[in-house]
């Protein structure tokens, strides 16, 4: 089956403009997480949302990151205003079920500031 | 502060030689869940493996074992006989009961094994 997809799988922005990241999760996962990777921090957390619930926002970095689930399938994750800090690899995953289950994880959106 | 912590930033072994990976966690929490993923050069990260912290059997799976023991709060992973097809960077993570969803990540140990 389909696994996690994301588009687009590169993006390069000028300092300053907005993007628009997506992530398509598996069919059927109620949960679904935003990661970034970068080089001098590692595999953060951003947000994830499961059914739901209220999504839990604690590893967003600033207020110019936002995320959104509509109709608990595909989600944008956001970003204002960037800056060249932002450049990293943007992680998508999905769960099946309670979140304790293992995370599917996509190809990820590498994107670049300059 | 760092919860996971992987020492080992890169190892490289030769074919067919084991190789462990170090993974030290560190939380308050009676129950959480370790996990350990692999990330080939490809990008995609790989679920290898979950474990809660009421069971510490360690477990096998082909050529990948894990050993768990919460006295020194590790949870390390020995890929025995390794292959070219191992190489990667290889990630630890822990999950604490306040925030299930949210995985904490080492910083990876890179898996470089040669022929």
């Amino acid at each position: 089956g389909a696994g996690v997809s994301q588009s687009p799988s590169n993006k390069v922005t000028e300092k300053g403009k907005d993007v628009e990241l997506r992530c398509d999760p598996i069919s059927g996962h109620t949960a679904l997480y935003w990661y970034r990777q970068s080089l001098g921090q590692g595999l953060e957390f951003l947000i994830y949302f499961q059914g739901n619930s209220a999504p839990d926002k604690s590893g967003l970095p600033s207020d110019r990151f936002s995320a959104e689930r509509t109709g608990g399938s595909v989600s944008t994750l956001t970003i204002q205003r960037t800056q060249q800090e932002d450049s990293a690899v943007y992680l998508c995953a999905s769960s099946f079920g309670a979140s304790l289950n293992e995370q599917y994880f996509g190809p990820g959106t590498r994107l670049t500031v300059t | 502060a760092q919860k996971v912590t992987q020492a080992q930033t890169e190892i490289s072994v030769v074919e067919k030689e084991d190789v462990t990976l170090d993974c030290v966690y560190e939380t308050r929490d009676t129950t959480y869940y370790l996990f350990w993923y692999k990330q080939p050069p490809s990008g995609e990260l790989v679920f290898l493996i979950r474990r809660n912290s009421f069971d510490e059997q360690n477990e096998i799976s082909g050529r990948y074992s894990w050993n768990f023991q919460k006295s020194t709060s590790s949870f390390n992973f020995t890929i025995t006989a390794s292959q070219v097809v191992d190489s990667a960077v290889y990630f630890c993570a822990l999950s604490e009961v306040d925030s299930w969803g949210k995985l904490q990540f080492g910083a990876g140990t890179q898996v470089v094994v040669t022929p």
